[in-house]
């Protein structure tokens, strides 16, 4: 079975600082994908960056970075130079092989102080 | 920039009323996917659609919850009769499987209240 772990409930962050949000992951397949998705307060799902087991190079979108270790099953998403706008909460999720769904973790809420 | 819609986006019933919540996925997508979130339970699947067929459906209580996709541009949820512990946000999503590209977005979700 798949499963996704978000260790950390809560997590602060100085506004220009760069933060590291953790993410693990167990599967057997050797074909996955990994999700970040960012909810802010108004509810919305926003899709931030994908990387598939098979990449070569680590997923960067804008800020957004994502520390994929394979061998350690983990991928963090790092976000460079926070800004007050990126608090919110932070959702990890995995597909498996071509016909699987998203799990889901149980989140990461950021809060970024001026 | 292509978006996932769903309507309505609030809706508060009366327990016992029939619910229908609409999604338009986004034009090539291949995937659908309806998520319920709730505070105690997070983020639950209720149902999964590939090219339009039913792939899993196993996380909806089928007693009272039926989803459907009519056409490729419409997915439906329906929950006859409601009940006031389907409070809860629905979303909807759709996405790329397989081949060059996987992507999956969300709708802006469905807040239910049921009184």
């Amino acid at each position: 079975a798949q499963k996704i772990t978000q260790t950390q409930p809560g997590m602060f962050v100085q506004e220009k600082e760069a933060v590291t949000l953790d993410c693990t992951y167990d599967t057997s397949d050797p074909s996955y994908g990994l999700f970040w998705y960012k909810q802010p307060s108004s509810g919305e799902m926003i899709f931030l960056i994908y990387q598939g087991s098979y990449d070569q190079q680590n997923a960067t979108e804008g800020r957004y970075s994502l520390n994929f270790q394979k061998a350690r099953k983990s991928a963090n998403l790092v976000i460079s130079a926070s800004q007050l706008g990126d608090s919110a909460m932070y959702f990890c999720a995995m597909r498996v092989g071509g016909y699987s769904t998203l799990t889901f973790g149980k989140g990461t809420m950021l809060l970024v102080s001026p | 920039d292509a978006r996932v819609t769903q309507t309505p986006r609030h809706k508060v019933t009366e327990m016992g009323q029939e619910v229908t919540m609409r999604c338009q996925p986004i034009l090539g997508h291949n995937t659908v996917f309806w998520y319920r979130q709730t505070m105690m339970q997070g983020l639950e699947l209720l149902a999964y659609f590939r090219n339009r067929a039913p792939l899993d459906d196993s996380g909806m209580p089928k007693d009272r919850f039926s989803a459907e996709m009519p056409d490729a541009t419409l997915a439906t949820l329906k929950i006859q009769p409601s009940e006031p512990r389907d409070s809860a946000v629905y979303f909807c999503a759709s996405g790329l499987w397989g081949g060059e590209k996987t992507e999956a977005f969300f709708g802006q979700g469905t807040r239910l209240t049921v009184v």
